[in-house]
């Protein structure tokens, strides 16, 4: 069965703060990829990162950096410095070789001024 | 250029209404999709077309019925729905199916009130 779990619902951190996005997936494919999109209140999908499952080296976008560790099965999301902008919720993905990608159920940020 | 383009952005419709929604890409992708997405809920996937054929039809009622006229438009008819049909509809496109490779690129969306 594939999975992805976002554990936490609705986060709220004042601005300048750091906030991480934990997202855990299950999936008995070796070949996968992993995603992070961002859905701002007016409701577009924004792709923010792509990584497959052969790649496990950090990455860093800006603010943005993502921890992918295959060993428990994570791929957390960082952003540094947090603004206003950054308030929206945030779903991680997974897709195999098929074209359904899993959500998570997604993470509600609130970026307080 | 990563756009895809959603027509009309807010829809009211009654029960008894036949309405359509659009979608548009150009950047030469030729899979294509429609998710519905209720509020506080993940999108979820409706249809999908690759190379302009219906390739999946996650089990949607026929009161939604999509239709692909070619390689950059996606258009999804909507005829008798219900109040619970109530969504976001999104679009999304990617460079192909049949590969974990491929990124899908979504549109903003159609917010869809049926009274």
């Amino acid at each position: 069965a594939q999975k992805v779990t976002q554990a936490q619902t609705e986060i709220s951190v004042v601005e300048k703060e750091d906030v991480t996005l934990d997202c855990v997936y299950e999936t008995r494919d070796t070949t996968y990829y992993l995603f992070w999109y961002k859905q701002p209140p007016s409701g577009e999908l924004v792709f923010l990162i792509r990584r497959n499952s052969f790649d496990e080296q950090n990455e860093i976008s800006g603010r943005y950096s993502w921890n992918f560790q295959k060993s428990t099965s994570s791929f957390n999301f960082t952003i540094t410095a947090s603004q206003v902008v950054d308030s929206a919720v945030y779903f991680c993905a997974l897709k195999n070789r098929d074209d359904k990608i899993i959500f998570g159920k997604g993470t509600r940020l609130h970026i307080l001024p | 250029d990563t756009e895809v383009t959603q027509t009309p952005k807010h829809l009211v419709m009654g029960m008894t209404n036949k309405k359509s929604l659009k979608c548009e890409q150009h950047m030469g992708h030729r899979a294509m999709y429609w998710y519905k997405q209720k509020a506080k809920k993940p999108p979820e996937l409706m249809f999908v077309y690759s190379y302009e054929k219906l390739s999946i039809n996650e089990s949607v009622p026929s009161r939604f019925s999509p239709e692909c006229p070619n390689s950059s438009l996606l258009n999804l008819h909507l005829h008798a729905l219900q109040p619970e049909d109530s969504a976001l509809y999104l679009c999304a496109s990617s460079h192909r199916t049949g590969t974990s490779t491929d990124t899908q690129y979504f549109g903003p969306g159609t917010r869809l009130t049926v009274l």
